[in-house]
């Protein structure tokens, strides 16, 4: 079975530029997760999608992030403008079902460097 | 909101030696507890899932166990080898599912 896919591994990108994240779940797996992982710390909830619609953003940015999940299959997270804080690695998850009774399987995520 | 502790921040042992990893959390009204292994660079792998009504999981050299009533779940990983070296994590859901809570993570290091 293959894993969730993320690209790209790394991104380097100057304060108040925009950056895209791009991610894959496992096939069949109804719900996407992405977290923002600070260095040192566990990782926090952006947004949860059923499908293509959206269950849970109440922890995203939103006046700078942005997410889809069009066709409820592939996803893409937005980051425009960046901010220094917004430094952290982005992880995709995916499980089967949201009602948190399914575990998460995860992807090796999106390491972002704001200069 | 859900608060999830993990204690100690590190963990430096020998090879062989048997461990035990703490999590507590603060709200016991929790469908399940999960622990996840992180290798540096890497995404989280699950370990264990343990759902609210069971009071431990088994899998090879790791146990995990659930106390829900006082708010705790320890890893305990026997016979520690170098390949365990990461950081270990562990989260909770909270009723609706919508919300998982991580733990700061316990960072293992075995020494051979």
């Amino acid at each position: 079975e293959a894993g969730v896919a993320q690209s790209p591994r790394y991104k380097i990108i100057e304060k108040r530029q925009s950056v895209a994240f791009w991610c894959n779940p496992i096939s069949g797996h109804a719900t996407l997760y992405w977290y923002q992982q600070i260095l040192g710390q566990g990782p926090k909830l952006l947004i949860q999608f059923q499908n293509n619609g959206v269950v849970d953003d109440s922890q995203l940015p939103k006046d700078r992030f942005s997410a889809e999940r069009l066709k409820g299959v592939d996803s893409t997270l937005k980051i425009q403008p960046a901010k220094l804080e917004d430094s952290a690695v982005y992880l995709c998850a995916s499980s089967l079902g949201g009602e948190g009774n399914q575990p998460q399987h995860f992807g090796d995520g999106t390491r972002l460097s704001i200069l | 909101k859900q608060e999830v502790t993990q204690i100690p921040a590190a963990l430096s042992v020998p090879e062989g030696e048997n461990l035990v990893l703490n999590c507590s959390f603060t709200d016991s009204a929790i469908y399940n507890l999960q622990w996840f292994r992180q290798d540096p660079g890497k995404g989280l792998t699950s370990l264990l899932l343990i759902q609210s009504s069971q009071r431990e999981q088994t899998s090879g050299r790791l146990n995990a166990s659930l106390d829900k009533s006082s708010g705790r779940s320890t890893l305990y990983i026997a016979a520690s080898q170098p390949g365990d070296s990461a950081t270990y994590l562990c989260a909770v859901p909270l009723p609706g599912g919508n919300q998982f809570y991580f733990g700061t993570g316990t960072s293992l290091t075995v020494i051979p």
